[in-house]
């Protein structure tokens, strides 16, 4: 799996957009970008996936440059709850390979 | 639909002993995946089960085992436990094939070993 890069903290306003960024320079054709978060001391949950296209749910909406060699996560109005830690990982889709978390981003929303 | 569960939360043990980690996979999933995560790091593979087979190991001794039962629920086995074993343990569940192969967590369980 190619290797990711993040900032390993940010804030965001309490009803503001909180704007994750990620770096996957070595990304594979074949390879999906995946964000899972991780609350204090819960397992980790998944976000969202995407290839190339821009992908929205629920929860947020994942922008991939043209290139594929960044992304970002987007919390279009983040909340207390969503502070957690980030992590962005880049894997093959449907392969039963597991997991490669990184060291993550922490948010911190802000009241 | 019942989520993945972990049993028991917490867990002291002493140098050297064994341990056993259970794990119930969200209902229809047949895949279990098992993670060690220690205070301030992401998460690191331990092994996945698939069909009560080991499907892919990672950088773990063979002190780590593991188990997957027929209806997919699954145990993590640590035996000559050592300080450095002092973790979180997290299981996930997911459908290998299927969709986008998210995994699903439980809560973990955490261990400390004195």
């Amino acid at each position: 799996d190619a290797k990711t890069t993040q900032p390993p903290s940010m804030d965001c306003a309490e009803g503001r957009a909180a704007n994750l960024p990620c770096n996957h320079s070595t990304i594979s054709g074949n390879e999906y970008v995946y964000w899972y978060r991780q609350i204090h001391s819960q397992g980790p949950q998944y976000i969202i996936h995407g290839l190339k296209n821009n992908e929205t749910n629920e929860m947020a909406s994942l922008i991939i440059t043209e290139d594929r060699k960044s992304s970002t996560l987007i919390l279009p109005h983040a909340t207390l709850r969503d502070t957690a830690v980030y992590y962005c990982i880049v894997r093959v889709l449907g392969s039963a390979r597991q997991l490669t978390f990184g060291s993550g981003t922490q948010l911190t929303v802000l009241p | 639909e019942t989520g993945v569960t972990q049993s028991p939360t917490h867990l002291i043990k002493t140098r050297g002993q064994q341990v056993t980690l259970r794990c119930s996979s969200q209902s229809g999933h047949n895949t279990v995946s098992w993670y060690q995560q220690a205070l301030g790091q992401g998460p690191q593979f331990i092994f996945q089960y698939y069909r009560e087979e080991e499907n892919g190991r990672g950088n773990f001794p063979p002190r780590f085992s593991g188990l997957q039962f027929p209806n997919y629920s699954s145990e993590l086995n640590v035996n000559a436990l050592e300080l450095d074993d002092s973790a979180l343990y997290l299981c996930a569940s997911s459908l290998p094939l299927a969709g986008g192969n998210e995994q699903y967590f439980g809560p973990g369980t955490r261990l400390t070993v004195t």
